[in-house]
């Protein structure tokens, strides 16, 4: 069974600042089923990034995905005031889907 | 444009049964699937299964084997998961989600959510 840890739990940064957030698998995984979603208080959360790298639609060209094998990355270019939120990493395979922890960007 | 929009509030008492139910519109229902993911208060998010619209193949974590089921009415685009032998740690937020409509093995338009209070 794969397992994802994301990292850090919590990312306090200021708008306009950079936000990198890690997402390591348990062991390789295909990018193609590699998926990050974007969760605001009280909201359903939202796609963001499918197949690691490619934005869904109507995303803003400041997010963007990259990695392969066992680390991935969500990188949000410059903080905007409703980027701040928990962001989930997702894989499917093998017939199951997992979920990373969440990493909570905050305010500072 | 894409809604998919879930069934309301529920209370129920420990080992009573849930169907949730999740209706989509505004693409092709039977072409794709239908995850569910759950949301315990404070939590993270946690995947349930997923049943395809076209077949009605599922497929459930583990943990979930027993006690879910996955359906879909092909009739009303909609599609029910049901939980048995509810306990109070399956107090949470039920989601569903169109699947795979945007690439393989994404959830991609998701319901409101559907609280689900397990308690005496």
């Amino acid at each position: 069974e794969i397992v994802l840890t994301q990292s850090p739990g919590t990312l306090s940064l200021s708008p306009g600042e950079r936000a990198t957030l890690s997402c390591r698998a348990s062991q390789s995984i295909s990018s193609s089923y590699l998926t990050w979603y974007q969760q605001k208080p009280g909201r359903a959360p939202r796609l963001l990034i499918y197949a690691a790298s490619s934005r869904a639609t109507g995303i803003p060209d400041r997010f963007s995905g990259s990695g392969s094998g066992t680390d991935f990355t969500l990188t949000i270019s410059r903080l905007a005031p409703e980027d701040f939120a928990v962001y989930f990493c997702q894989y499917y395979g093998s017939s199951l889907g997992t979920f990373g922890q969440g990493t909570k960007v905050e305010i500072k | 444009q894409v809604q998919v929009v879930q069934s309301g509030a529920e209370v129920k008492k420990p080992g009573a049964s849930v169907k949730v139910s999740c209706k989509a519109s505004g693409y092709t229902f039977t072409k794709y699937g239908i995850s569910w993911v759950r949301q315990a208060p404070g939590q993270g998010l946690e995947w349930m299964g997923w049943v395809s619209a076209y077949s009605g193949h599922a497929e459930f974590a583990q943990k979930f084997q027993d006690r879910v089921t996955m359906t879909t009415d092909t009739s009303t685009d909609t599609a029910y998961m049901e939980l048995r032998t509810l306990r109070s740690d399956d107090t949470a937020v039920y989601y569903c989600a169109g699947t795979g409509i945007i690439a393989a093995a994404t959830l991609d338009y998701w319901g409101q959510g559907t609280p689900v209070t397990v308690s005496t």
